[in-house]
């Protein structure tokens, strides 16, 4: 199924360690987002991207960094400052800021 | 900013009984109100959506209900089926972002 693409699947990270969880889509949309899942938790805003060059903090944004360089794509590193990094972390895009968000199938960080 | 609240958090049901889960949000700016359903180990998938003009829109066996005066929205399940047995997320799009705000989810189980 393609559209949106996240990989790797799964990763793993050791302490200290910056690990960069990559995003690509085809679907043409100018927004992209990434979020975080933790059991019982529902979805938290990272970091958001309405245009290339362009992003915005979410809620939870400490301890992350991305950016923008096209329109296609918008990677996530997730750096040793972030100190409980085990998680989903969920990619969508949309043509429509904040409307019918489609997802990647995600990536699964755990810390070694 | 916005808050939405999701309940219940896990829901039991027999096959071909309804499921009804709600969710009340705090920004009385919001005007878009999405559901996805999310399977094990899969990505969300919007499943239906209501706007703020709308009070109930209803597509095959499931519906969203929308009380703009208490900030409330409901998904309606009729008919259940074992395939519906998933995680299920609300989110409403309201703050100065616009982005959406998400439920911290219902786990349906539908036992046949």
């Amino acid at each position: 199924d393609g559209g949106i693409t996240q990989s790797p699947k799964y990763l793993f990270r050791k302490e200290g360690q910056n690990v960069t969880l990559s995003c690509e889509q085809n679907l043409n949309h100018d927004a992209m987002y990434w979020y975080r899942q933790d059991p019982g938790q529902g979805l938290r805003l990272i970091y958001y991207s309405q245009i290339v060059n362009d992003f915005q903090k979410g809620d939870i944004a400490e301890g992350y960094s991305v950016s923008r360089e096209k329109k296609e794509s918008f990677p996530l590193t997730v750096t040793s400052a972030q100190k409980n990094p085990t998680a989903f972390y969920l990619c969508a895009s949309t043509l429509s800021r904040g409307e019918k968000l489609f997802f990647g199938s995600g990536t699964q960080l755990s810390v070694l | 900013g916005e808050n939405v609240e999701q309940h219940p958090s896990t829901l039991s049901v027999q096959e071909g009984d309804s499921a009804v889960i709600k969710c009340t949000y705090s920004d009385s700016a919001s005007n878009y109100f999405p559901w996805y359903k999310q399977e094990l180990g899969k990505r969300p998938q919007l499943i239906i959506d209501i706007r703020s003009n709308v009070g109930e829109k209803k597509d095959q066996r499931i519906a969203v209900t929308l009380n703009k005066t208490a900030k409330h929205f409901s998904l309606h399940i009729t008919e259940t089926q074992p395939e519906d047995s998933a995680v299920y997320f609300c989110a409403a799009r309201g703050g100065s972002q616009g982005n959406l705000i998400f439920g911290k989810g219902t786990k349906l189980s539908v036992k046949p």
